[in-house]
């Protein structure tokens, strides 16, 4: 079945400064890779994603750009803030897998000011 | 307001107690999940409910049992629970079916803790 490596596991930057979570995945079928984040206390919300048949996407300060050929694929945020402080989760799902989204084991990000 | 909400949002239970977790969406989705997040794990997919039938069971033991009266209601009865499987339980909702079933809407967790 699909396997979604994700890294770092925990990223601190400083408000202002860009961070960049990079996973990878394992089936070349694959077609669709959505990124989510979760707040303390609360469930995952999606904030962005991307199907094979682009390269990149943009929203305002979120980017999200995928490498079919590497199979792997990045979250890119700028001028972070204290408010993007959470857990982001990036997953993969494949044809083959039904309803099944395949997660990472999550990104702790904290932006301190 | 996420549009899936989740009852209880804690839960202490004892191994040999059965209790329920409750799940209601208000999207009007075709389909339902559970879904188990434990720390430095991935989420792990349970089971999924589309139009009221099961569609997946990931090897799951018999222990959690599933039920979908409705569209709109999903249940996880618990029995005879070990403490590793304290973990919170996530629901989601999307509004298709598979192959291309759009965003996972979640709820905000059952933390279930078994004793």
């Amino acid at each position: 079945g699909e396997n979604v490596e994700q890294h770092p596991s925990t990223l601190s930057v400083q408000e202002g400064d860009s961070a960049v979570i990079k996973c990878t995945y394992s089936d070349s079928a694959s077609n669709y890779f959505p990124w989510y984040k979760q707040e303390l206390g609360k469930g995952p919300q999606l904030i962005i994603d991307i199907r094979s048949n682009v390269g990149e996407k943009k929203d305002q300060r979120i980017a999200v750009t995928l490498n079919k050929t590497a199979k792997h694929f990045s979250l890119h945020i700028t001028e972070t803030q204290p408010e993007d402080s959470a857990v982001y989760f990036c997953a993969a799902r494949s044809p083959r897998s039904g309803y099944a989204l395949n997660f990472g084991k999550g990104t702790s990000l904290l932006v301190t000011p | 307001e996420t549009g899936v909400t989740q009852t209880p949002r804690h839960l202490v239970m004892g191994m040999t107690n059965k209790k329920s977790l409750k799940c209601e969406q208000h999207l009007g989705h075709n389909a339902m999940y559970w879904y188990k997040q434990s720390a430095k794990k991935p989420l792990e997919l349970m089971f999924v409910y589309s139009l009221e039938e099961r569609v997946e069971n990931n090897s799951v033991p018999s222990r959690f049992s599933p039920e979908c009266p409705n569209s709109s209601h999903l249940f996880l009865h618990l029995h005879t629970l070990q403490p590793e499987d304290s973990a919170l339980y996530l629901c989601a909702s999307s509004p298709q079916r598979a192959p291309n079933t759009g965003e996972l809407f979640f709820g905000e967790g059952s933390r279930l803790t078994v004793l």
